[in-house]
């Protein structure tokens, strides 16, 4: 198994584009979710998954959307990149546990995006 | 809602000396709450977790205690080594409602240990 697979890994972006972080696993994990990590401020939800067709915003949302068509793939699209959005985005999925339980969550080895 | 703090932001220690991490969290629906480790550079890695209705849990050097009333859980590493110098995050899922299977971060431990 390879987990969970990011690309890029690095990636500098213009003020104005736009581009998609993909994210794929082969844990038939339900659910998904993309984290930014930046310094202090820990790693802060953007949105999430919880199966195939259903996403939900997290912490930060704004300028980013997400779509779940199939279980394995969960991709980020930033609309118009600001340099505000230069960050280190880590994707993570799980399983759901039974009772509701928690379970381990596996992440992406992470995107070092630049805004300029 | 979800929040989560955790303290310190820093921490530097001898080697062999023991490391305790604290985080605080304000729903008391929450009812699982990992720990992971993230060296630098890498992507964070679970080290431990425990459920509400466990009060300590322990893996060779590490252990993670629970305090349900004063809404607090802590990560003991004892006999420190190099190599367990990282980023610590600790992290809760709030049980069932609007917030189902979220995990809700804390900021972040920089632990340091020297040789």
């Amino acid at each position: 198994n390879a987990g969970v697979t990011q690309t890029p890994k690095f990636q500098v972006l213009k003020t104005g584009q736009s581009m998609t972080l993909q994210c794929a696993q082969d844990m038939n994990h339900e659910y998904m979710s993309w984290y930014r990590q930046d310094p202090g401020m820990g790693l802060r939800l953007i949105h999430y998954s919880v199966g195939a067709g259903i996403t939900d915003q997290g912490e930060v949302p704004n300028g980013y959307n997400v779509s779940r068509s199939t279980t394995e793939d969960f991709p980020l699209r930033l609309l118009s990149a600001a340099p505000s959005q230069t960050s280190v985005y880590f994707c993570a999925s799980r399983q759901f546990g039974t009772g509701d339980w928690g379970t381990e969550a596996f992440f992406g080895q992470g995107t070092r995006l630049t805004v300029v | 809602g979800e929040n989560v703090e955790q303290h310190p932001s820093t921490l530097s220690v001898q080697e062999g000396d023991s490391a305790v991490i604290k985080c605080t969290y304000s729903d008391s629906a929450s009812n699982y709450f990992p720990w992971y480790k993230q060296e630098l550079g890498k992507r964070p890695q679970l080290i431990i977790d425990i459920r509400s209705n466990v009060g300590e849990k322990k893996d060779q050097r590490i252990a993670v205690t629970l305090n349900k009333t004063a809404k607090h859980f802590s990560l003991h590493i004892t006999e420190t080594q190099p190599e367990d110098s990282a980023v610590y995050f600790c992290a809760e899922k709030i049980a069932g409602g609007t917030s189902y299977g979220k995990l809700t971060f804390g900021q972040g431990t920089i632990l340091t240990v020297h040789p």
